[in-house]
Parts: C-alpha cells; sequence; structure tokens
C-alpha cells in the first residue's frame, strides 16, 4: 500500500463548476502538506501549503486537512479551461537540522489527478 | 528572479551509458532536491542536498548519484543506464532557514531522458 493515495481520474468537469481533489494517507509522521499543479511538460508549481487541520484559502482554492482521519482536500471554486492540468498532493515530515536549518526535501507524492475543464 | 534551471531539456541515450543531468537554483536557495517522475510510479525522491552535502536520499540504486557544488548548482549522474530510468528528471530548490519558516519547493521543468 502506497503511503499517499489519489484518485488518478481523470475529472472531467464544466467551466464555472466546483472541483474536489481528494487525497489519503497513512504516515502520521506528515506535517506539512501541500498541492501542486501541473502543466504538461513542464515541472509542478505550488498552489496551496498548509501544516495544521482545517481549511486555508488562496483566492478560488481552499486547501482542508483533517489529520485524525488523514485525509486532504483541495476545493477550487469557478473552475475555468485554464485549470485543466494535473493536481498532485504532496506531504512530508519536516527534518530540522541545527547546522543546516529545515528541510522537508523529501516530499511524497500521490500519483496526480488528471482535471480537464471544458468551456 | 530566475527560476529553477535544468539543462539539458531532452536527452537519448542508449543501454549501459551514463548521463549527467545539470540543475541550476533559484538565487539565494541553497537546498536542492531531484525527483524522478514516470507514469506508473509518478514523483519519487531521489536525494537533496544543502552546502554540498547529501542530507537525505531516496530508494534509488547507487548508479543514482549526485552533487553540488559551492555555488549551490547540482548535477545528478545515472551510470549504466536501464530502459525504466527514462523519465522526467526534476529538480527543485528551496530556501532553508533556521527557525522553520513557510519555505516553499520550487521545480524546474525537468530533463526528459529517453532510454533506447
Amino acid at each position: 500500500q502506497k503511503e499517499v493515495e489519489q484518485d488518478p481520474g481523470p475529472l472531467s468537469v464544466p467551466e464555472g463548476a466546483i472541483v474536489s481533489l481528494n487525497c489519503t494517507y497513512s504516515n502520521s509522521a506528515f506535517q506539512y502538506f501541500m498541492w501542486y499543479r501541473q502543466y504538461s511538460r513542464k515541472g509542478p508549481e505550488l498552489l496551496m501549503y498548509t501544516y495544521s487541520s482545517g481549511n486555508k484559502e488562496d483566492g478560488r482554492f481552499t486547501a482542508q486537512v483533517d489529520k485524525s482521519s488523514k485525509y486532504i482536500s483541495l476545493f477550487i471554486r469557478d473552475s475555468q479551461p485554464s485549470d485543466s492540468a494535473t493536481y498532485l498532493c504532496a506531504m512530508s515530515p519536516l527534518k530540522v537540522f541545527n547546522a543546516g536549518g529545515t528541510s522537508y526535501g523529501k516530499l511524497t507524492f500521490g500519483q496526480g489527478t488528471i482535471l480537464t475543464v471544458h468551456p | 528572479k530566475a527560476g529553477v534551471t535544468q539543462t539539458p531539456r531532452y536527452l537519448i541515450k542508449t543501454r549501459g551509458q551514463q548521463v549527467t543531468l545539470s540543475c541550476s537554483p533559484i538565487s539565494g536557495h541553497r537546498s536542492v532536491s531531484w525527483y524522478q517522475q514516470t507514469p506508473g510510479q509518478g514523483l519519487q525522491f531521489l536525494f537533496e542536498y544543502f552546502s554540498e552535502t547529501q542530507r537525505n536520499k531516496g530508494n534509488f540504486p547507487g548508479r543514482f548519484s549526485g552533487r553540488q557544488f559551492s555555488n549551490s548548482r547540482s548535477e545528478m549522474n545515472v551510470s549504466t543506464l536501464e530502459l525504466g530510468d527514462s523519465a522526467l528528471y526534476l529538480c527543485a530548490s528551496s530556501w532553508t532557514g533556521y527557525p522553520p519558516t513557510n519555505e516553499k519547493l520550487f521545480f524546474g521543468s525537468g530533463t526528459q531522458l529517453s532510454v533506447l
């Protein structure tokens, strides 16, 4: 069983719809949770970042974390065709190095959900 | 501010060869991480470097190695290439500080490696 499970979709929605993307995880050490968006032939781009249970909102995007259920979600309101991409959840414990600051360089990613928003 | 730069963008090699990929982090970023992305396995962590030292390592064979230079630029090397090494190799950089701050990991566009 993978540490992070994400429904790969694909997911197809009409423009203006509310999109819900989800990941579950099994490693209780994960403290930092991120959502990345990846367009074709590009590297992942960070959308949302949170380290606590609850909701975090940024424009049309809301990230939700429920550590008790080991479940995270990303909601996209008023979806646009430009939102069509692969969405990846990622998570990490945080390591602190006395000599070298902090690091969560080792992210564990979900498989990614392919989202298409059609006009 | 320039983003993470990876070269080359595309690479074609044959089995048994070796390859070196290059990554220039965002100016001021001292941590560089490498990831492998394939359709079957998704994104998998290879290793992380900070101040020329490897401080995190994923579960990849010893054929995969890397290094970081004093200017934070990094290279990764894959020796004795196998067909299964065909993938998008992504480099990511971050600023690390103490105490913990709101760090973010920024990715380059990757090097697409095809092994024939």
